[in-house]
């Protein structure tokens, strides 16, 4: 299994609140990918990075920001909750080069 | 991005061939085939991508249609892990890591 870890793996939170995922890689693959899972959407991909400290947005990126200051890792921040955002997230890294993505376990997010 | 279409639900008896298809009829020549998928709680995982060439590797073949507009991916023969959503992608050549997921087939394989 490809080394990528998310913390938290559950996590209730307000509405308002902040709220930062972590995806970790031990891989050292220069692509990683934040999505999304709702019932029947499929996973949509909110934001990506193709290097440190370059990102670009996906698909669902309003309401979410991200940081990529170190190659292992890509936070996906949620400045100020909604319910709109409850979901399951799936972080994923690849690289070029590499065709196949490989997804972490993912957090199950729930805003109250 | 190219679009693809799947059947939402399929069955399958355990231990026999599976042939899960998929439509994509704007593909560009540039897009290879990709699948993946879903086991249940769980984040997706590779399965097999391919450009024109049939192909085969330890999980799954993928058979393309010579026109590429379609294609399918075939389980030699299904177990019950097998039971999962599976998701028929295609993904630019050029400087495009991105993958675009649809809502995919679900597998149910029957003891």
């Amino acid at each position: 299994d490809a080394g990528i870890t998310q913390s938290p793996r559950h996590k209730v939170t307000e509405t308002g609140t902040p709220v930062t995922l972590r995806c970790h890689q031990t891989e050292n693959h220069r692509y990683m990918y934040w999505y999304r899972q709702d019932p029947g959407h499929g996973l949509r991909l909110i934001h990506y990075s193709y290097g440190v400290k370059d990102t670009d947005k996906g698909e669902v990126s309003d309401g979410y920001s991200v940081s990529r200051s170190k190659t292992e890792d890509f936070l996906l921040t949620l400045e100020s909750a909604t319910s709109s955002q409850t979901s399951v997230y799936f972080c994923a890294i690849g690289g070029t080069g590499f065709y196949e993505q490989y997804f972490g376990p993912g957090t199950r997010l729930t805003v109250t | 991005d190219a679009k693809t279409t799947q059947p939402n639900s399929m069955e399958s008896n355990e231990e026999e061939p599976v042939h899960l298809p998929c439509n994509h009829s704007t593909i560009s020549g540039t897009d290879y085939i990709h699948w993946y998928r879903q086991l249940p709680s769980q984040g997706p995982e590779y399965v097999i991508h391919g450009l024109t060439s049939n192909v085969n590797n330890r999980m799954a073949s993928l058979a393309i249609a010579e026109d590429r507009k379609s294609s399918t991916l075939i389980l030699h023969r299904a177990t019950l892990r097998d039971a999962a959503v599976y998701y028929c992608i295609l993904r630019e050549n050029f400087g495009n890591e991105k993958l675009t997921f649809g809502t995919g087939t679900r597998l149910t394989i029957i003891p």
